[in-house]
C-alpha cells in the first residue's frame, strides 16, 4: 500500500482481555516502531525493529506487551490482561533503510484501543 | 523534569500573522531535533528538522536551535488556518535509529 496500514482502527475490549495490533509498513521499509499516544500526550516509544529483530524494546511498559515481526515486514503488537490505563492511541512508523538518523518517521492513523 | 516541554496553548494567532511555538530539552548531548505537525484525528508528519545552531528556513516555516540554551523553536509565517493543529517537537535519542522522545505539542488555532 501506498502508506502504514493499521488495523483494527478502533478496538473496545474489556479489562482483563488480550489484544492484537497489526502493522503492515511501507513495503520496502526495513524499519518499524511502535509508539503510544495517550490524549493530550505526544507519541511514547514502545519498541524498535529493524529486519525481523527487535533492536530496542526499553519502550515497552511491562511484560503484559510483546511484539514480532516473523517476516520482517508485518508486525503485530500484542497486550495480556488489558488494564484501564492501556487505553491509548497505539502508532506503528516506519522508515527506509538509509535514513535511520534523519528522524522522519511514516505513521500509520493508529489504533485506539478503549479498555472498559 | 520532561525530556522535552512545550506550552500546551491553545496558542491562538489571527491569519496571516507569525505563530511563534516553542520546545526545551533537558539533554543536553541531543543532536537532532524535529518538528511533527499532527492534525485532530490524524498521525503526525514531520515538517522540520534542525542539527545545527541558528535558523533553517522552508518555504513559510523556520525551526530556530540553541543548543546552549537547550531551547527549539518553529516559527510560521503568513499563519493560514490549514496551520491550525498541534505540533509535536522531538528530540532524537543516542543510537542509529528514529527513537524519537516527543513533547507534549502545543495546539495552535489560527482564527480568519
Amino acid at each position: 500500500g501506498a502508506g502504514v496500514s493499521q488495523t483494527p482502527s478502533n478496538k473496545v475490549t474489556e479489562k482483563g482481555k488480550y489484544v492484537e495490533l497489526r502493522c503492515d509498513p511501507i513495503s520496502g521499509h526495513t524499519a518499524l516502531y511502535w509508539y503510544r499516544q495517550s490524549l493530550g500526550q505526544g507519541p511514547e516509544f514502545l519498541i524498535y525493529f529493524q529486519g525481523t529483530g527487535a533492536a530496542d524494546d526499553s519502550g515497552l511498559p511491562n511484560d503484559r506487551f510483546f511484539a514480532v515481526r516473523p517476516e520482517g515486514s508485518v508486525s503485530t503488537l500484542k497486550i495480556q490482561r488489558t488494564e484501564r490505563g492501556d487505553s491509548a492511541v497505539y502508532l506503528c512508523a516506519s522508515s527506509p533503510a538509509g535514513t535511520t538518523n534523519t528522524g522522519e518517521l511514516f505513521f500509520g492513523e493508529g489504533s485506539r484501543l478503549t479498555v472498559l | 523534569q520532561k525530556e522535552v516541554e512545550q506550552n500546551s496553548g491553545p496558542l491562538s494567532v489571527p491569519e496571516g500573522a507569525i505563530a511563534s511555538l516553542n520546545c526545551t530539552y533537558s539533554d543536553r548531548g541531543s543532536q537532532s531535533f524535529f518538528w511533527y505537525r499532527q492534525y485532530s484525528g490524524k498521525s503526525p508528519e514531520l515538517i522540520m528538522s534542525i542539527y545545527s545552531n541558528g535558523d533553517k528556513e522552508d518555504g513559510r516555516f523556520t525551526a530556530q536551535l540553541n543548543k546552549a540554551s537547550q531551547y527549539v523553536s518553529l516559527l510560521i509565517r503568513d499563519s493560514q488556518p490549514s496551520d491550525s493543529a498541534t505540533y509535536l517537537c522531538a528530540v532524537k535519542s543516542p543510537g542509529g535509529y528514529n527513537k524519537l522522545i516527543f513533547g507534549a505539542g502545543t495546539r495552535l488555532a489560527v482564527h480568519p
